[in-house]
C-alpha cells in the first residue's frame, strides 16, 4: 500500500475554509484515496474518497492533482466541532492503514 | 450515527477476568473488522472477517479470541489480558466489492481498560 505524508496539525479559524493536504507520490493507478476523520476518542469518520477525478459531497471537497501524486481535502466553512485529527489513506488492499494523520484545530 | 453499534462502551477488567466486546452493524455489510487504537498511536487492524469467515490476522495474540457467528456481529473475547492491552477497541463494517472502494465504517469505540 502506498505510503502518505501529512503535516502534523494545522490551525483554522471558524468559517474560515480548511485545506489540508496530503503526499502520496507512490500511489499506484488503482489506488483510491480516502480521507477519515476522528474526533477524540470517538470511532473514525469517513469523509470522502477519490481516484482521478474531484469528488465533492456535503462534509468537503477532495482536490487531486493530475499526477496523483497528492490531494487536498478541503472544509469549506470550519466549525468547532471539526476540531479533530484528520487521515490521508491511499488504500490498497483489504483494511485501511491509518498512519498518525493531521491535527485541525479549529478555533472562534 | 454510522449504523455499527458496539457494546460495552466501557469496559474494566482484571488480568484473570474473561469479556466479550460485541459489534453489531445495521448496513446489510458483508464484511467486518477488528482495530486496536492505544494511546497516542495509530490504528493498528487485528481481524477480518469476509462472509463470516476470518481472512486476516494481523499477528494478534491468542489472548485475543475473534467470533463472527454471522455478517451482521462481530465478538471479540478477551482472557488474561495484560495491561498494555488496555486501548479503544474499534469494530467496522464495509461491503466487499472488485475493487478498493468499499468504504468502512466504524462503530463508537470499547473503551478497554485491563488492571
Amino acid at each position: 500500500d502506498a505510503k502518505t505524508t501529512q503535516p502534523t496539525s494545522m490551525d483554522c479559524a471558524e468559517g474560515r475554509a480548511a485545506n489540508l493536504p496530503c503526499n502520496h507520490s507512490t500511489i499506484s493507478g488503482n489506488e483510491y484515496v480516502y480521507w477519515y476523520r476522528q474526533i477524540h476518542s470517538q470511532g473514525p469518520q469517513y469523509i470522502i474518497h477519490g481516484l482521478k477525478n474531484n469528488e465533492t459531497n456535503e462534509m468537503a471537497s477532495l482536490i487531486i492533482t493530475e499526477d496523483r501524486k497528492s490531494s487536498t481535502l478541503i472544509l469549506p466553512h470550519a466549525t468547532l466541532r471539526d476540531t479533530a485529527v484528520y487521515y490521508c489513506i491511499v488504500r490498497g488492499r483489504t483494511a485501511l492503514i491509518f498512519g498518525k494523520g493531521t491535527t485541525l484545530s479549529v478555533s472562534s | 450515527e454510522t449504523g455499527v453499534t458496539q457494546t460495552p462502551r466501557h469496559l474494566v477488567m482484571g488480568m484473570t477476568n474473561k469479556k466479550s466486546l460485541k459489534c453489531e452493524q445495521h448496513l446489510g455489510h458483508n464484511a467486518m473488522y477488528w482495530y486496536k487504537q492505544s494511546a497516542k498511536k495509530p490504528l493498528e487492524l487485528m481481524f477480518v472477517y469476509n462472509f463470516k469467515e476470518q481472512t486476516e490476522n494481523n499477528s494478534v495474540p491468542s489472548r485475543f479470541s475473534p467470533e463472527c457467528p454471522n455478517s451482521s456481529h462481530l465478538f471479540l473475547h478477551l482472557h488474561t489480558l495484560q495491561p498494555e492491552d488496555s486501548a479503544l477497541y474499534l469494530c467496522a463494517s464495509s461491503q466487499p466489492g472488485r475493487t478498493s472502494t468499499d468504504t468502512q465504517y466504524f462503530g463508537p469505540g470499547t473503551r478497554l481498560t485491563v488492571l
